[in-house]
């Protein structure tokens, strides 16, 4: 089955600087890689995803890059804010036409810290 | 306008009890997951469900079963609670051909 790794498992930073978080996964024939955001005591939410037959997706501050043939993607996170403090989760799967192949594999999760 | 909810948000029940995690979602999904979420292991897939009746091994079942008799609803079943069983528990559901998930709240389940 799909295996992802996701670090760095916590990140610190100044409020105002970037942050990366990395993830690799094993399956080549997975296509969907979303990205979920957990603040404290909160459900996780979707915050950006892209799909295989794309590179990059950017949507204001995050942006979402992704390497097949490394097959490895990272979150990128510019101008951090406080409010960007929360659990990090990256996920992979292979969504294929039926209903089985649904399902979702996380990484272990980044603790993202920013400090005003 | 909470769409997956989840029945109790804390519970605390013994070693040995039969343990019932129940997960509703009003958003017509095909597809609905149980998940839980244990610090450093972030979340494991327990049981998922394509369609009515239907389900599937995720990648830690052992100790659990689920059930699934309505489309809205779907079941974690904690057969002979162990204390290795304390954790979040996370249902999510999503719709075929969509590929988001939506997140109850969780419930934190402590087996004493």
């Amino acid at each position: 089955g799909e295996n992802v790794e996701q670090h760095p498992s916590t990140l610190s930073v100044q409020e105002g600087d970037s942050a990366v978080i990395k993830c690799t996964y094993s399956d080549s024939a997975s296509n969907y890689f979303p990205w979920y955001k957990q603040e404290l005591g909160k459900r996780p939410q979707l915050i950006i995803d892209i799909r295989s037959n794309v590179g990059e997706k950017k949507d204001q501050r995050i942006a979402v890059t992704l390497n097949k043939t490394a097959k490895h993607f990272s979150l990128h996170i510019t101008e951090t804010q406080p409010e960007d403090s929360a659990v990090y989760f990256c996920a992979a799967s292979n969504f294929l036409s039926g209903g089985s192949n649904y399902k979702l594999t996380f990484g272990k999760g980044t603790l993202l810290t920013v400090n005003p | 306008d909470v769409k997956v909810t989840q029945s109790s948000r804390y519970l605390v029940k013994r070693t040995g009890e039969k343990v019932f995690l129940e997960c509703v979602q009003d958003m017509d999904h095909e597809n609905m997951f149980w998940y839980r979420q244990d610090p450093g292991l972030g979340l494991r897939l327990i049981y998922f469900s394509y369609d009515v009746k239907m389900k599937e091994k995720g990648d830690i079942p052992e100790g659990y079963s689920v059930s699934r008799e309505k489309k809205e609803r779907f079941s974690l079943i904690l057969e002979s609670a162990s204390t290795n069983q304390t954790s979040m528990y996370l249902c999510a559901s999503s719709a075929t051909g969509r590929y988001g998930y939506t997140f109850g709240s969780g419930t934190r389940l402590t087996v004493v």
